[in-house]
């Protein structure tokens, strides 16, 4: 059982937009910083989003992300093929003095 | 960015220690945090700890009694150890650069897969 909650599975037709939630508690995402990741199928996973809401330099501005109390928000515009993915939200959390993730959400661009 | 690559042993067996090297490229270990972070097959990412390049560590707490890490500067490389293992500790093992303070993951390694068998 992860400290934070994401749906299993989500999708989208190409061309279409769609959100991930990260849900958390005061301990952790209330209080710190949200970074979101992608995983390829057989690869690392890469940082999209940082600081709750920032981009690395090369991750397209199709990707978003935003913080609201105690959740979090990935979106993606504008889906492609090649952004079918696993996405993992993760975060310190004060109680535990440890970085925590998400289960992942499975993202399927139909 | 920094480049990162784990090596190590791909196959242990119960109760023996599992011992992770990874090797940055591209940058210095100092003033950095170094963490390890594993995926078991079809699961999700479990942090494991972090190792400051002076050597201080935070660990885990499902994890603290058996981890230790360590940083070699001369060699710019960090090390994982992982006591006691069991088939639940099977997973692809990943080093990454750790951005203390927001805490996010900018750079990662490739990730080794280590098996455990009973």
């Amino acid at each position: 059982q992860s400290v934070l909650t994401q749906p299993p599975s989500v999708s989208a037709a190409p061309g279409q937009k769609v959100t991930i939630s990260c849900s958390g508690s005061s301990s952790n995402i209330g209080n710190n910083y949200v970074s979101w990741y992608q995983q390829l199928p057989g690869t690392a996973p890469k940082l999209l989003i940082y600081d709750n809401d920032k981009r690395p330099s090369g991750i397209p501005d199709r990707f978003s992300g935003s913080k609201s109390g105690t959740s979090a928000t990935l979106g993606i515009t504008g889906l492609q093929t090649g952004d079918e993915a696993d996405y993992y939200c993760g975060t310190w959390d004060n109680s535990l003095s440890a970085v925590v993730f998400g289960g992942g959400t499975k993202l399927t661009v139909l | 960015q920094v480049q990162l690559q784990e090596s190590g042993p791909g196959l242990l067996k119960a109760s023996e220690t599992l011992s992770l090297t990874c090797t940055v490229s591209g940058g210095s270990l100092s003033p950095n945090y170094w963490s390890w972070i594993r995926q078991p097959p079809g699961k999700g990412l479990e942090w494991i700890g972090y190792v400051y390049y002076g050597g201080s560590t935070k660990y885990s707490p499902s994890l603290k009694s058996r981890v230790t890490m360590s940083v070699d500067t001369s060699k710019n490389q960090f090390s994982l150890r992982l006591n006691s293992v069991t088939a639940a500790d099977t997973a692809v093992y990943y080093c990454a650069h750790l951005e203390l303070g927001m805490d996010y993951f900018d750079s990662w390694g490739q990730g080794t897969l280590v098996t455990v068998s009973s």
